[in-house]
């Protein structure tokens, strides 16, 4: 079955940083892949999509990338500020897929 | 535009009792999702209603159901309630079309089972 493994639970980094966050699957080969923001106590907030036949998308100090060998997508913020302190949401699917969640990497960024 | 809206927020039963929650999905979206989210397994899918069809189903026992009303609302149920069926269910409404890209969460019942 398919399965998706975002790169660790926790990840610290100083204010104005990058940071990169990493999703992996197997067993799967999804027409989409979506990034979502959760913040806790609420439901994720979409972020970016981005389609198999597309290597990379900006939106803002957001981007991501789309490897379908690899089989894999990064996610990175640049000049991060505390507020984009959060948990960071892979999934994949869309369209008539269904969407399937990681289990989500959380980023502290420290002033 | 309104967002989607879930109710209640918060719930509690017991083992042994069934419970419907409730979804409004954001207007003129035609696909809600529903997910259970808890700590030990992320946000785990449900199922998938378009167009009072269920569209896709995920791997949870025949306990949890789902409908879709001409509206658009949709409700889930869980009968005979478990202890480990305590989590937050969230739903998501997506597109006013056959392809649901992104989706746009409510703000979850949590649902606690004693």
């Amino acid at each position: 079955s398919q399965k998706i493994e975002q790169n660790s639970e926790a990840l610290n980094i100083q204010e104005g940083k990058t940071a990169t966050l990493t999703c992996n699957y197997t067993n799967y080969s999804p027409a989409y892949l979506q990034w979502y923001r959760q913040d806790p106590g609420r439901g994720p907030v979409f972020l970016l999509l981005i389609r198999e036949n597309e290597k990379e998308k900006r939106k803002e100090r957001l981007k991501v990338t789309f490897d379908t060998t690899l089989k894999q997508s990064l996610f990175h913020i640049t000049a991060s500020q505390p507020a984009d302190s959060a948990t960071y949401l892979c999934a994949l699917g869309g369209g008539y897929q269904k969407v399937t969640f990681g289990t989500g990497t959380k980023l502290q960024v420290i002033p | 535009k309104a967002g989607v809206t879930q109710t209640p927020r918060y719930l509690i039963k017991t083992r042994g009792q069934q419970v419907t929650l409730s979804c409004s999905p954001i207007s003129g979206h035609r696909s809600v999702s529903w997910y259970q989210q808890t700590p030990g397994q992320g946000l785990q899918f449900l199922f998938e209603y378009f167009s009072e069809t269920q569209r896709n189903k995920g791997n949870f026992p025949g306990r949890f159901s789902g409908r879709q009303f001409s509206n658009s609302r949709s409700e889930m149920n869980v009968s005979t309630l478990e202890l480990g069926d305590s989590a937050l269910y969230l739903c998501a409404s997506s597109s006013p079309t056959a392809l649901a890209y992104e989706q746009y969460f409510g703000p979850g019942t949590r649902l606690t089972v004693t």
